[in-house]
């Protein structure tokens, strides 16, 4: 079976400072990850994915995330928070099992606020 | 191109009552999923379908169904309507390639009265 854990309900930072939305996955074989956000009532907007290859992936709006496999951790970064950039933020995992299909499996989600 | 549409965008029933979604996907694209998001239990897969055929499930109970169309248009189907079915439901496209990212439609807001 195939979880996510996003340990913070909430992240608030100030405008033009780092952010981290931290994420840790679980899953049996190799892992095919992903970033979503979401705005209010509206669907999921991709961000960036993670399958093999390089451990920092660069994505849209800025955001980048790195894939640690020995923490199991894929944590979504970006250098400079805008205000525009308060979402809810999803970290997915799928398994990379071949007809393993597209099911994905979602954290619960992180609020991220940004302040002026 | 176009994205994922789903309709429609809302929706209010009563308990007892049962309701069809539908979910057009990106042009091209095979495989549909559906979740369902609610405050409390976050984002939950419900199933997919790829060429007209049920390929992963979640864990719902039976009054949770789904077809797929030849063009890949998706339907779900919800019946005897309880008030914890008010969530919203999201459909999601991707194309047939392993490691491609899944598009989301707006989803649909279910309101069970």
């Amino acid at each position: 079976a195939q979880s996510v854990a996003q340990p913070e309900d909430q992240v608030n930072v100030a405008e033009g400072n780092p952010l981290t939305v931290k994420c840790t996955y679980s899953v049996s074989g190799n892992p095919y990850l992903f970033w979503y956000v979401q705005y209010p009532n509206r669907g999921l907007q991709f961000l960036l994915k993670y399958i093999t290859g390089d451990n920092l992936v660069k994505g849209s709006y800025g955001f980048e995330a790195e894939f640690n496999k020995s923490q199991t951790s894929f944590h979504l970064k970006k250098p400079s928070a805008l205000v525009s950039d308060s979402a809810l933020y999803f970290c997915a995992v799928r398994d990379a099992v071949t007809g393993g299909g597209n099911k994905l499996t979602f954290g619960t989600g992180t609020q991220l606020k940004v302040e002026l | 191109k176009a994205g994922v549409t789903q309709t429609p965008r809302y929706l209010i029933k009563t308990r007892g009552q049962q309701v069809t979604l539908s979910c057009s996907p990106i042009s091209g694209h095979r495989s549909v999923s559906w979740y369902q998001q609610t405050p409390g239990q976050g984002l939950q897969f419900l199933f997919e379908y790829f060429s007209e055929t049920q390929r992963n499930k979640g864990n719902f109970p039976g009054r949770f169904s789904g077809r797929q169309f030849s063009n890949s248009r998706s339907e779900m189907n919800v019946s005897t309507l309880e008030l914890g079915d008010s969530a919203l439901y999201l459909c999601a496209s991707s194309p047939a390639t392993l490691g491609t990212e899944a598009f989301f439609g707006q989803g649909t807001r279910l309101t069970v009265v």
